[in-house]
């Protein structure tokens, strides 16, 4: 069974720190992961990662892929409250959808 | 820019009544999805369809039916509802497989 694994699952930084999120899988075929950020309601897209080793970058966010050993992070550097959210995983094993993984519940405070 | 609209955002039932969750999507896309979030379980997907007039069922399809008679439009039946299905529902539509979801802003059922 298809199966992506997040951690840590509840995480609460000071604005100023950086922090790594881990998202791990176990899929029968992999075509690329996903980030996604899920502040009070709808999930917005981050990055999209197909390639191992290259560094995907929006602003203070980055993340890269480990398709050898099969996990990726995301990283935020000098966070801000506005970063507090759930952020959501989700693998594409070449079917019509994505397995996401439980979430990383990020609290930034001031 | 609507994106992906979801009707009602809020709604509570009683055990056995059935109703209908409708989402609308304006941009054109092919998939759209229906999925259920529960705490600690991240997404779970319900159904799907891959163009109008197709469904297909998800991870967790018991106790629910879809229709796409308009490409625009995936709507979420429950039949009978039972307690096990409160939750938040997400819809989302993409434009083919494998690419990135754009979701609505999700409609929080209850089931008393």
């Amino acid at each position: 069974e298809d199966k992506v694994v997040q951690s840590p699952l509840s995480l609460v930084v000071h604005e100023g720190d950086t922090v790594t999120l881990n998202c791990s899988y176990e899929v029968t075929n992999f075509r690329s992961l996903l980030w996604y950020k899920q502040e009070k309601k709808a999930p917005t897209f981050l990055f999209m990662l197909t390639s191992s080793g290259i560094e995907k970058k929006s602003g203070r966010l980055s993340s890269i892929l480990d398709k050898k050993e099969l996990f990726s992070i995301l990283n935020i550097t000098a966070t801000q409250t506005g970063d507090s959210a759930v952020y959501l995983c989700a693998v594409d094993n070449y079917g019509q959808n994505f397995v996401f993984g439980p979430g990383t519940r990020l609290s930034v405070l001031p | 820019n609507a994106g992906v609209t979801q009707t009602p955002k809020f709604r509570v039932l009683k055990t056995g009544q059935s109703m209908t969750l409708l989402c609308a999507q304006d941009m054109n896309h092919e998939y759209m999805y229906w999925y259920r979030q529960d705490p600690g379980m991240g997404l779970r997907l319900i159904h799907y369809s891959v163009g109008e007039g197709t469904t297909a069922k998800g991870e967790v399809p018991d106790g629910y039916n879809v229709s796409r008679l308009k490409k625009q439009n995936f709507l979420l039946g429950l039949e009978s509802a039972a307690p096990s299905q409160t939750s938040v529902y997400f819809c989302a539509s993409s434009p083919g497989a494998g690419q990135p979801q754009h979701f609505g802003d999700g409609t929080r059922l209850s089931i008393l």
